[in-house]
């Protein structure tokens, strides 16, 4: 079974720019997640999609952060304008439903902004 | 506030050692506990994923143990190997919206052969 892909592995951009993060959870896995983890932290739930809708959003910065799942399936995240606070991993994950089951992780993207 | 504790933040270990990371969560309303391993630069790897009902999980040298009401969680390595130097991951689903996990900062171990 393939795992979480998520691309691209590394990103750097200088502030103000703009970047996209895209993700295709593991097959029939209805639910997918946006995780941050800054140096020496755990990650932080972003949003959480349930199929292509939202469920839960409420730690997106929504003045530059926005995220989609097309389809229900793959899932893209977009900073603009990036700051360079959002330096960090981004971390997606998937499971076949909330809850009761474990969620599997991509290798994540790493964004560097100068 | 629901928060994920885990002490220490580093642990340096010799090979063959037998050893326990914690983790406290405020709030025994819990759903589900869940380990995960990190290496560096790489994404999350889970490890074990303890229900609300149960006590325990194991998985080969591996035991993960829940007390709900004193907010804590074990995981239990046995005969501990260079391979598993890597940071430790615990994560709570406190069911606020439907699996979200709240995350510990992690403990970074390291096995010295």
């Amino acid at each position: 079974e393939a795992g979480v892909a998520q691309s691209p592995r590394y990103k750097i951009i200088e502030k103000r720019q703009s970047v996209a993060f895209w993700c295709n959870p593991i097959s029939g896995h209805a639910t997918l997640y946006w995780y941050q983890q800054i140096l020496g932290q755990g990650p932080k739930l972003l949003i959480q999609f349930q199929n292509n809708g939202v469920v839960d959003d409420s730690q997106l910065p929504k003045d530059r952060f926005s995220a989609e799942r097309l389809k229900g399936v793959d899932s893209t995240l977009k900073i603009q304008p990036a700051k360079l606070e959002d330096s960090a991993v981004y971390l997606c994950a998937s499971s076949p439903a909330p809850y009761i089951y474990e969620q599997y992780f991509g290798p994540g993207t790493r964004l560097t902004v100068t | 506030k629901q928060e994920v504790t885990q002490i220490p933040a580093a642990l340096s270990v010799p090979e063959g050692e037998n050893l326990v990371l914690n983790c406290s969560f405020t709030d025994s309303a819990i759903y589900n506990l869940q380990w995960f391993r990190q290496d560096p630069g790489k994404g999350l790897t889970s490890l074990l994923l303890i229900q609300s009902s149960q006590r325990e999980q194991t998985s080969g040298r591996l035991n993960a143990s829940l007390d709900k009401s004193s907010g804590r969680s074990t995981l239990y390595i046995a005969a501990s190997q260079p391979g598993d130097s890597a940071t430790y991951l615990c994560a709570v689903d406190f069911g606020g919206s439907q699996g979200n996990l709240i995350f510990g900062k992690g403990t970074k171990l390291s096995v010295k052969p």
